[in-house]
């Protein structure tokens, strides 16, 4: 158990619907990270947050957005979907405080989002 | 754009064989970490390397980071089936708060 926690673990919706995913970083971590992974394929990093801020993006699509509330959980919207959209979508927590130092990442077990 | 590439992407071996899996980047990080992520689950850290040059040895695992901090490697002697799983590298972006991920190996060993 890597003590990140997300929310649902599992998601079927249509296209076009808009979904929200939860993420409950481990106790005391600041940093929260957003990753997609298709099938069989590696992780595209999407998204950073250190303690409510934006720190870093990657490629992140327009109709996907994302927040960390003072509690520190993150959520992850995602918008308009489309049937690409469909993948594994993991959340890290790293307790690196504020500097460029990563550190390790702790993975939840991710949300698997279909969509039909 | 940064990008990490891996290969080979697919490796089937024996139980007892030795294998080694590339990460190869025309980037610099300034530090390259492995994962291995089994079913179901979210990628686990198997270990960071910093230093240009660096060597890190894990049970059968062994780990090195090129001179130049653009690429890594890791091999593994006399594979168990255990060791199945994705293994991944990634690579944290100099002055970024970014870590990139490769492409992953998928390492089938069979009994």
């Amino acid at each position: 158990d890597s003590g990140v926690t997300q929310t649902p673990k599992h998601l079927i919706t249509a296209t076009g619907q808009r979904v929200t995913l939860r993420c409950s970083p481990r106790s005391g971590d600041l940093s929260v990270y957003w990753y997609q992974q298709s099938l069989d394929q590696g992780l595209q990093f999407l998204i950073q947050y250190y303690n409510g801020e934006e720190r870093a993006k990657g490629n992140i699509l327009e109709r996907f957005s994302a927040q960390q509330f003072p509690d520190l959980h993150s959520e992850l919207n995602l918008s308009s979907l489309e049937l690409g959209d469909s993948a594994l979508y993991f959340c890290a927590s790293s307790a690196a405080l504020g500097t460029a130092n990563t550190g390790e990442l702790f993975f939840g077990e991710g949300s698997r989002l279909t969509v039909l | 754009t940064q990008l990490l590439e891996q290969s080979p992407q697919f490796l089937s071996i024996q139980e007892g064989e030795n294998l080694t899996v590339y990460c190869n980047s025309s980037s610099v990080f300034s530090s390259l970490q492995w994962y291995r992520q089994e079913p179901g689950e979210g990628p686990v850290l198997l270990v960071t390397v910093v230093t240009g040059g660096e060597v890190k040895k894990l049970k059968r695992l062994t780990f090195q980071f090129g001179d130049a901090r653009k690429d890594s490697s890791l091999h593994i002697t006399a594979a168990q089936p255990g060791d199945t799983g994705l293994y991944l590298c990634a690579g944290e972006v100099i002055s970024s708060y970014k870590l990139i991920f490769g492409s992953g190996t998928r390492l089938l060993v069979r009994p």
